[in-house]
């Protein structure tokens, strides 16, 4: 089983900040994806095959990596970007998730 | 507009049995992989298990392997999950998933609850 670890697992960011949230494989993988998820809500697809965009996710965040190393990116942090973020990777079995980094606003 | 909601959870005794339904909208069913990924209270994300197109193939983790049960009815746009032999450690929010096979999963319902306890 391929094991995620992300980190940090929490963190605090100020409007305006560039935030980097940091997802490790145990064995090299060829996409990673990412999803949000809001308090008390559904994980929403946000990343994927690696540095795509899904449809209405704001173009401040990116994504990139490669082999067992990969990040997602918040160019300049807003209030609405609170949540907590989740890596997968697909392509081994069984499919795994990394166990989240929470994003609060300062 | 994509919707899946699920229904069906609820409060059951270790060792009983449970079955969750998931009834799909706003987009051709029977096109997809569907899934079932839970949460359990206060934890990450754990995908349970995945079914094809047609229902011929399924996939699970060993975690659920033997014990839970993925079926789908293309004809009502329904996706369902069979679970038996209820551990405690299956206490967790159920949600079911478009899955774009075997890559991410796309759109998620909001989730149903099933608590295993005495």
């Amino acid at each position: 089983e391929i094991v995620l670890t992300q980190s940090p697992t929490t963190m605090a960011a100020s409007p305006g900040e560039k935030v980097t949230i940091t997802c490790r494989a145990s064995s090299s993988v060829s996409y990673m994806y990412w999803y949000q998820q809001m308090s008390d809500a559904s994980p929403k697809l946000w990343i994927y095959d690696t540095s795509k965009l899904a449809s209405g996710v704001p173009d401040r965040f990116s994504g990139s990596g490669s082999g067992t190393s990969y990040s997602l990116t918040i160019n300049t942090m807003e209030a609405e970007d609170a949540a907590t973020y989740y890596c997968q990777q697909c392509c081994s079995t069984p499919l795994t998730f990394g166990s989240g980094t929470k994003l609060e606003i300062k | 507009e994509v919707q899946l909601v699920e229904s069906g959870g609820g409060l059951v005794q270790p060792g009983r049995s449970l079955k969750l339904s998931c009834a799909a909208s706003g987009f051709t069913f029977s096109n997809y992989y569907m899934a079932w990924v839970r949460q359990a209270p206060k934890k990450g994300l754990e995908w349970v298990a995945t079914i094809s197109t047609s229902g011929s193939r399924t996939y699970y983790p060993d975690s659920v392997k033997g014990r839970f049960t993925i079926s789908r009815d293309n004809a009502k746009s329904s996706l369902y999950l069979q679970m038996n032999s209820l551990k405690s450690e299956d206490t967790a929010t159920y949600y079911c998933a478009r899955q774009v096979y075997p890559r991410y999963f796309d759109y998620w319902g909001q989730g149903v609850m099933v608590t295993v306890s005495s």
